[in-house]
């Protein structure tokens, strides 16, 4: 079976310091992973996928995420938060169709 | 650029109504799905489709239906509208790969108030 959990549902960073968004994943098999982002009032856009090429995932906008299948982890970073990053964020893990976590909400303080 | 257009971004319906959300994409993906999102809850899956005339419930299939007649075009439909069912409501599509890979593509969403 697929689940994926966020171990945060709020985060709050300063302007200009790291951002760390946790996910756990469960899955059957080998995993495909993605993170989303949601702005508010708008739809999901992709950040960046795991596709077994390479465990560090380097996505758009400064976003890196790190598959450490022993941990069953794939958590987003980026080295310092913009006021554009604030945000929902999701991980998902697909399977037949895709499994979402319930969300993260990014808050970035100037 | 690949595009999943929904056809309302904001709707207001009388409880008991039929209601019907429209999502088109026109990247020829063979899955399309359909989403309701609620805050603390995420997405949750409604239905889903493999392909033209094919239909899967997701895990919240109550109270609503789906229709896919032509590949790029996936409807749901509220039979009978209820104030639960107020929420925001997101059309995806992806790629069918063996072994999957294949990332989904959003709609802008549909935001539905039912009264």
């Amino acid at each position: 079976a697929q689940s994926v959990t966020q171990l945060d549902s709020h985060v709050s960073v300063s302007e200009g310091t790291p951002v760390l968004l946790r996910c756990n994943y469960s899955s059957s098999y080998s995993p495909s992973l993605f993170w989303y982002v949601q702005h508010p009032n708008k739809g999901l856009q992709l950040l960046l996928k795991y596709t077994s090429a390479a465990t560090l995932v380097k996505g758009i906008n400064g976003f890196e995420a790190e598959f450490k299948k022993s941990e069953t982890s794939f958590h987003l970073t980026k080295p310092s938060a913009h006021m554009s990053d604030a945000a929902e964020y999701f991980c998902v893990v697909r399977a037949n169709q895709f499994y979402f976590g319930t969300g993260t909400s990014l808050t970035v303080i100037p | 650029d690949v595009k999943v257009t929904q056809s309302s971004r904001y709707l207001v319906k009388r409880t008991g109504e039929k209601v019907f959300l429209e999502c088109v994409q026109d990247m020829d993906h063979e899955n399309m799905f359909w989403y309701r999102q609620d805050p603390g809850l995420g997405l949750r899956l409604i239905y889903f489709s493999y392909d033209v005339k094919m239909k899967e419930k997701g895990d919240i299939p109550e109270g609503y239906s789906v229709s896919r007649e032509k590949k790029e075009r996936f409807s749901l439909i509220l039979e009978s509208a209820s104030t639960n069912q107020t929420s925001m409501y997101l059309c995806a599509s992806s790629l069918f790969l063996v072994g999957g890979q294949t990332e989904a593509f959003f709609g802008q969403g549909t935001r539905l108030t039912v009264v």
